[in-house]
């Protein structure tokens, strides 16, 4: 059973243009949705993360739009660049539960385009 | 801040071998570390949770005597491949909560590539 659906698989984005990459959970017990960018050979690095108490927060060209009643979360990537390329994670956890392992998306492989 | 090193980086081992990773928590303390297995293009395969002081749990599907983990210190835990084969050939990577508030935040090493000769 996975609990948290990310879509697209892929994706192809003109440079200064918008990435947007969704998921939906299925668990009302998750309380914390983060985001992680992942580079070929790398581990993954923390991007920008949400709780549900917010519906959107930003950080520089990334935001994260939350909609708690769809059970849905999404990252949108302004002015895209090439250096944006990489692959991106959605995860989600528990409440209060610093503990417990995030429970990871399948993960959507951005390519921006010159 | 939060810094969590891997060590080694990459790893070849012949077949029967057994390898030990170990994962640090660099500029803070982590009672709790988990291990993950990566495939290419794929996701992040969840393998165990390490708690300082006390044995793993382990997911299903994970051979506990095969993937011994060890979590002495609360900035250092160790996964040993043990009679490693070229199927275990995968990339390794570990993550530490860091406990901030209520920000509990995860933290990812920057991964262990195995190669099983």
């Amino acid at each position: 059973q996975q609990q948290v659906k990310q879509s697209p698989q892929s994706l192809i984005v003109q440079k200064g243009g918008i990435s947007i990459i969704n998921c939906a959970y299925e668990n009302t017990a998750f309380d914390y949705f983060p985001w992680y960018q992942q580079f070929p050979g790398k581990g993954p690095a923390l991007l920008i993360a949400i709780r549900p108490d917010v519906s959107e927060k930003k950080e520089g060209r990334f935001t994260i739009s939350f909609n708690k009643s769809a059970k849905q979360f999404s990252l949108h990537i302004m002015d895209s660049q090439p250096g944006d390329s990489a692959t991106y994670f959605c995860a989600a956890r528990g409440r209060n539960s610093g503990n417990t392992p995030l429970v990871f998306g399948k993960g959507t492989r951005l390519s921006v385009i010159a | 801040g939060a810094v969590v090193s891997q060590h080694p980086s990459r790893v070849i081992c012949k077949s029967g071998t057994s390898v030990k990773i170990e994962c640090r928590s660099l500029d803070f303390q982590a009672t709790t570390m988990f291990w993950y297995r990566q495939f290419p293009k794929k996701s992040l395969m969840l393998m165990a949770t390490s708690n300082e002081g006390s044995k793993a749990t382990y997911e299903q599907g994970v051979e506990k005597d095969k993937f011994l983990i060890n979590h002495a210190s609360l900035t250092l835990s160790t996964l040993t491949v043990t009679s490693a084969h070229p199927e275990d050939s995968s990339f390794y990577i570990c993550s530490a909560a860091r406990l901030a508030g209520v920000s509990n935040e995860q933290f990812f090493g920057p991964g262990t590539r195995l190669t099983v000769l």
